[in-house]
């Protein structure tokens, strides 16, 4: 199956820093890219939907001007936590969309990256 | 909200069936049926989708049954490494929404 990488898998950062979390594709392209969030014990929550060269969609409830999203190219987006707080600390997951032909089309999910704010 | 109702959680012992239901009496013509597992601490990892026919492949298989309102996820020998939460999606990519929902799914446990 289709690839999606995650960097990095874990950070550590001081209250009031930002933090970068790169979402790769790395054997398609990906058109579509989502960000999730999720708590312990928690199912995931959709923050956001990127779009390759456009602005992201983000859900209900979710501050763009805090989680900046940037899908520059087919295979990467970058969701940057501006001025994390100890309350932002999570796990954050991204999928990519593979659309195939036909009309169905899969998201494949990365590994996740656990966000830890002191 | 989801669209699926799982059992909270099951039990299957090593080397046998696993079989999850999933029922989602409200799908639509246009949507699939997903099934997406994850472990503890990872992200969650693509099994198996259909529409109305039963599907295989390597890892599982999906039975849809006819009038489409409830599916199973089968996987013929369960093991240790099976262990973990399962979650049924229905989704439809047609149009411009892509997004899927994720409801509580079932904590499936493996037991020697």
């Amino acid at each position: 199956g289709a690839v999606v990488s995650q960097h990095p898998s874990r950070v550590i950062c001081k209250s009031g820093t930002s933090v970068k979390i790169e979402c790769r594709s790395l054997d398609f392209q990906a058109t579509t890219m989502f960000w999730y969030r999720q708590f312990p014990k928690q199912s995931l929550m959709l923050m956001a939907t990127s779009n390759e060269g456009s602005k992201a969609t983000y859900e209900q409830g979710v501050e763009k001007d805090k989680f900046l999203i940037n899908h520059a190219s087919l295979t990467l987006s970058t969701l940057t936590v501006t001025s994390a707080h100890p309350e932002d600390s999570s796990f954050y997951i991204c999928s990519a969309r593979d659309a195939l032909a036909g009309g169905s089309d899969t998201q494949y999910f990365g590994p996740g990256t656990r966000l830890t704010v002191l | 909200d989801a669209k699926t109702t799982q059992p909270p959680s099951m039990d299957c012992a090593e080397g046998r069936a696993a079989n999850l239901p999933c029922n989602h009496s409200t799908i639509s013509g246009n949507e699939y049926v997903y099934w997406y597992r994850q472990i503890h601490s990872q992200g969650p990892q693509y099994i198996i989708h259909g529409l109305k026919n039963n599907e295989t492949n390597e890892m599982a298989s999906l039975i849809i049954t006819e009038d489409r309102k409830s599916s199973t996820l089968i996987l013929p020998h369960a093991t240790l490494r099976d262990t973990a939460v399962y979650y049924c999606i229905v989704f439809s990519s047609g149009g411009s929404n892509y997004k899927l929902t994720f409801g509580k799914g079932t904590l499936l446990t493996v037991n020697p």
